[in-house]
């Protein structure tokens, strides 16, 4: 069975770092670009990051540029998310994704951050 | 980097046809076919309903289809069921420094 499972996720003060993880099982990991995705409370989905299947290239929302870095281990079939200087407004529940057919294709079931003093 | 325009909300009747759009830019929509649709039940994660505007994965029903009018992409479903209800998420890829934009999503209520 195709999965991604996250972890990580967790109450942080402003200014903090977290660092999330994906474990991706049931396909080739390192044959795949892999994307996180988050939403807010309430609100709509946001692209944040991708990285290439070697983990040469990666791409930043603005929003998020300088402060989240997207990583990878293809010999561990995980994906990483390291986020400093985190903000009130970085609270959401963060996806791991698999980019294929265009767009993305599979997801994990999130893992919640929240920033708060 | 502004999300792409969708409906906030659409509603229908059991068996009716709805079409929920998707507005953007000849930078993104209107430039690639990398358009796809989600569907999001409350709680959960998204699902892929339509991938490069068009296409159907498999498992999904065919009661779902998708099209795309210069900058704007559509999603129709036809004889709505009880469980469409959800919202429904666009997203397409826009190159250049903003690289993938989705739709601020529409609530489906089927009535």
């Amino acid at each position: 069975e195709v999965q991604l499972v996250e972890s990580g996720g967790g109450l942080v003060q402003p200014g903090g770092s977290l660092r999330l993880s994906c474990a991706a099982s049931g396909f080739t990991f390192s044959d795949f670009w892999m994307s996180w995705v988050r939403q807010a409370p309430g609100k709509g989905l946001q692209w944040v990051a991708n990285i290439k299947k070697d983990g040469s290239e990666q791409y930043y929302v603005d929003s998020v540029e300088g402060r989240f870095t997207i990583s990878r281990d293809n010999a561990k079939n995980s994906l990483y998310l390291q986020m400093n200087s985190l903000r009130a407004d970085d609270t959401a529940v963060y996806f791991c994704a698999r980019d294929s057919l265009g767009g993305v294709d599979i997801w994990g079931q999130g893992t919640r951050v929240t920033v708060s003093s | 980097q502004s999300a792409l325009t969708q409906p906030a909300s659409v509603s229908g009747s059991p068996g009716q046809s709805i079409i929920i759009s998707c507005t953007g830019t000849s930078s993104d929509v209107g430039n690639y076919n990398r358009v796809s649709w989600y569907q999001q039940h409350p709680g959960k994660a998204p699902k892929l309903m339509i991938h490069e505007v068009t296409k159907r994965p498999s498992g999904v029903s065919n009661r779902f289809s998708g099209s795309k009018s210069g900058n704007t992409a559509s999603l129709t479903i036809s004889g709505l069921q009880a469980e469409d209800e959800a919202d429904y998420y666009c997203y397409s890829y826009a190159g250049g420094s903003t690289y993938w934009l989705f739709g601020g999503g529409t609530k489906l209520t089927v009535l």
